[in-house]
């Protein structure tokens, strides 16, 4: 059975951390990884990743993918209260009826 | 530039009760989704469309149908609602299914049913 597990799944830290997502998933057909971020309402596009070891990055966020150990992290780096949010991980199949997996996602609390 | 558009954003429905949720996107998207996000279970699709005129079945089908009439517009419906269908429901629209792009989504509808 095709599954996404996050961890933890929620995290509370102080202005200036740094933090560390996890993301490790299990599939048939892998075909990218994607990382969302989830305020109130929609979920919004952070990055894909789909070559191992290749680090993606946007300020002070950034993610890397594992593709032998199955394994995803999102870095965010001085965080902000604006980054409190939920953290969506999404793996992408190529067959399938369902084409994005998601996990349940690590909710972040970031405060001053 | 709208993106992906959900109408209604919230409705309460009484058991038994129909609805249909509209999804509208102007990128000119080939693929549309419908998920629902429920607490401690993640997104999980309920139908997809990988083109006008085309529908299939995701992961959670059971009481929901839908339509593609339109190459824009994607309609979730409800027959004979559940409280069990309480949810927040998302929809999506990608521009491919094969090549490695990101979907977008709308702003979410909140159902109740009571």
């Amino acid at each position: 059975e095709d599954k996404v597990v996050q961890s933890p799944l929620s995290l509370v830290v102080h202005e200036g951390d740094t933090v560390t997502l996890n993301c490790s998933y299990e599939v048939t057909n892998f075909r990218s990884l994607l990382w969302y971020k989830q305020e109130k309402k929609a979920p919004t596009f952070l990055f894909m990743l789909t070559s191992s070891g290749i680090e993606k990055k946007s300020g002070r966020l950034s993610s890397i993918l594992d593709k032998k150990e199955l394994f995803s992290i999102l870095n965010i780096t001085a965080t902000q209260t604006g980054d409190s949010a939920i953290y969506l991980c999404a793996v992408g199949v190529l067959t399938g009826a369902n084409n994005l997996f998601f996990g349940t996602g690590t909710r972040l609390t970031v405060i001053p | 530039n709208a993106g992906v558009t959900q109408t209604p954003k919230f409705r309460v429905l009484k058991t038994g009760q129909s609805m249909t949720l509209l999804c509208a996107q102007d990128m000119n998207h080939e693929y549309m989704y419908w998920y629902r996000q429920d607490p401690g279970m993640g997104l999980r699709l309920i139908h997809y469309s990988v083109g006008e005129g085309t529908t299939a079945k995701g992961e959670v089908p059971d009481g929901y149908n839908v339509s593609r009439l339109k190459k824009q517009n994607f309609l979730l419906g409800l027959e004979s609602a559940a409280p069990s269908q309480t949810s927040v429901y998302f929809c999506a629209s990608s521009y491919s299914r094969t090549l490695n792009t990101e979907a977008f989504f709308g702003q979410g509808t909140r159902l109740t049913v009571v």
